[in-house]
């Protein structure tokens, strides 16, 4: 059974920074492109970051390039998303989602909070 | 790119059917069959129904189906049930996932 499990939210101050982590398991991670994925509360969804099964290509929303960074360790079979910089509209639910073209499994999301 | 346009809420009783639209533009939407729909319940993760326009992953039931026409796409559920009650959301892959704005289905 497919399995994405994420960690790492929580509350912090504009400016600060905080790591998620989705924990896969299920199926061969080294096979699959990732995705990041936030909902704000009461919002729809936003896509935020991509990073390829080789980890060769990635690609990031403009509302978080440069001071977003997503990463995936394979020997773990973990993927991470390091913010930085965060701002008060980075509040959100965030998803890791595998890509097999669309976006077929998503995990339970954490919420992060970006408040002073 | 702005996100697609779904109409904000729609609503059916149980048995009868009901439709979602999606527009988008001839750069998402218009140009690729990458089109999927995803149902949400309050608190819940995003679940595929409709992926490249029209195909239903296993288990999905098939009152569930999915079209495009032009740069429209559309998810029709063919008889409402009371657990199809959701927030639903369409997306086109064009470089990157564009989504849609939300449609939520109310069972009347």
């Amino acid at each position: 059974e497919v399995q994405l499990v994420e960690s790492g939210g929580g509350l912090v101050q504009p400016g600060g920074s905080l790591r998620l982590s989705c924990a896969a398991s299920g199926f061969t991670f080294s096979s699959y492109d990732m995705n990041w994925v936030r909902q704000a509360p009461g919002k729809g969804l936003e896509w935020v970051s991509y990073i390829s099964s080789s980890s060769s290509t990635i690609y990031y929303a403009d509302s978080v390039k440069g001071r977003f960074t997503i990463s995936r360790d394979i020997a773990r079979n973990s993927l991470s998303l390091q913010m930085n910089s965060l701002r008060v509209e980075d509040t959100a639910v965030y998803y890791c989602a595998r890509r097999a073209g669309f976006l077929d499994y998503w995990g339970q999301g954490t919420l992060v909070t970006v408040s002073s | 790119q702005s996100a697609l346009t779904q109409r904000r809420s729609v609503s059916g009783s149980p048995g009868q059917p009901v439709t979602i639209s999606c527009t988008g533009t001839s750069s998402d939407i218009g140009a690729y069959n990458y089109v999927s729909w995803y149902q949400q319940h309050p608190n819940k993760a995003p679940k595929l129904m409709i992926y490249d326009v029209s195909k239903r992953p296993s288990g999905v039931p098939d009152r569930f189906s999915g079209s495009k026409s032009g740069n429209t796409a559309s998810l029709t559920i063919s008889g409402l049930q009371a657990e199809d009650e959701a927030d639903y959301y369409c997306c086109s892959y064009a470089g990157s996932y564009l989504f849609g704005t939300g449609t939520k289905v109310t069972v009347l």
